[in-house]
């Protein structure tokens, strides 16, 4: 059995900061981690993946995500957020099915 | 290149009403899925297929039927619509996971479907 779980519905930042999106796995076997993102009325968008390598991997639109083995977490990560990042972000989970979180909300003021 | 294709994007059903949401992609996927979202609850999956003639249930399959007769259509059908159906439909598609387990979905825009 797999699941992903994200512990925050919202997350708030200012415009220029950096921007943390948390998320935690449970996975029997190797894990295959997945972020997307969502735009009000769109279906998702893939942002990036962590399949083997390095732990830090990168994305569209500046993300990235840190793959730690011995926290179980995956969690997305911009140096600068901007207005346009707030969205819906989703964490997933899997190898032909994919198992998604309850999803975060990003709110990025000006 | 229109990727992921569904159709309605809205409908408003009457309970014990029977409909069918499309979904076609042209990326020449393998595999399809149905998703359903509702708030606060992330994506569930309906119903999943990995080729033309192969479907399998997800985790919330109960009151839904799909068929694969060609590798470009997955059409969802409500038997005898109730309320607790009233979601946000996703159809979405990738090639696989293939060898490195990258199964990258392409999803659809969505069609809302309200059971009144």
């Amino acid at each position: 059995a797999q699941s992903v779980a994200q512990p925050e519905d919202q997350v708030n930042v200012a415009e220029g900061n950096p921007l943390t999106v948390k998320c935690t796995y449970s996975v029997s076997g190797n894990p295959y981690l997945f972020w997307y993102v969502q735009y009000p009325n769109r279906g998702l968008q893939f942002l990036l993946k962590y399949i083997t390598g390095d732990n830090l991997v990168k994305g569209s639109y500046g993300f990235e995500a840190e793959f730690n083995k011995s926290q179980t977490s995956f969690h997305l990560k911009k140096p600068s957020a901007l207005v346009s990042d707030s969205a819906l972000y989703f964490c997933a989970s899997g190898f032909q099915k994919l198992v998604f979180g309850t999803g975060t909300r990003l709110l990025v003021s000006p | 290149n229109a990727g992921v294709t569904q159709t309605p994007k809205f409908r408003i059903l009457k309970i014990g009403q029977s409909m069918t949401l499309q979904c076609t992609q042209d990326m020449n996927h393998n595999y399809m899925y149905w998703y359903r979202q509702d708030p606060g609850m992330g994506l569930k999956l309906i119903y999943y297929s990995v080729g033309a003639g192969i479907t399998d249930k997800g985790e919330v399959p109960n009151g839904y039927n799909v068929s694969r007769s060609t590798t470009e259509d997955f059409p969802l059908r409500l038997e005898l619509a109730a309320p607790s159906q009233t979601s946000v439909y996703f159809c979405a598609s990738s090639y696989g996971p293939g060898v490195s387990g990258a199964n990258v979905l392409t999803f659809g825009a969505g069609s809302r479907l309200t059971v009144l």
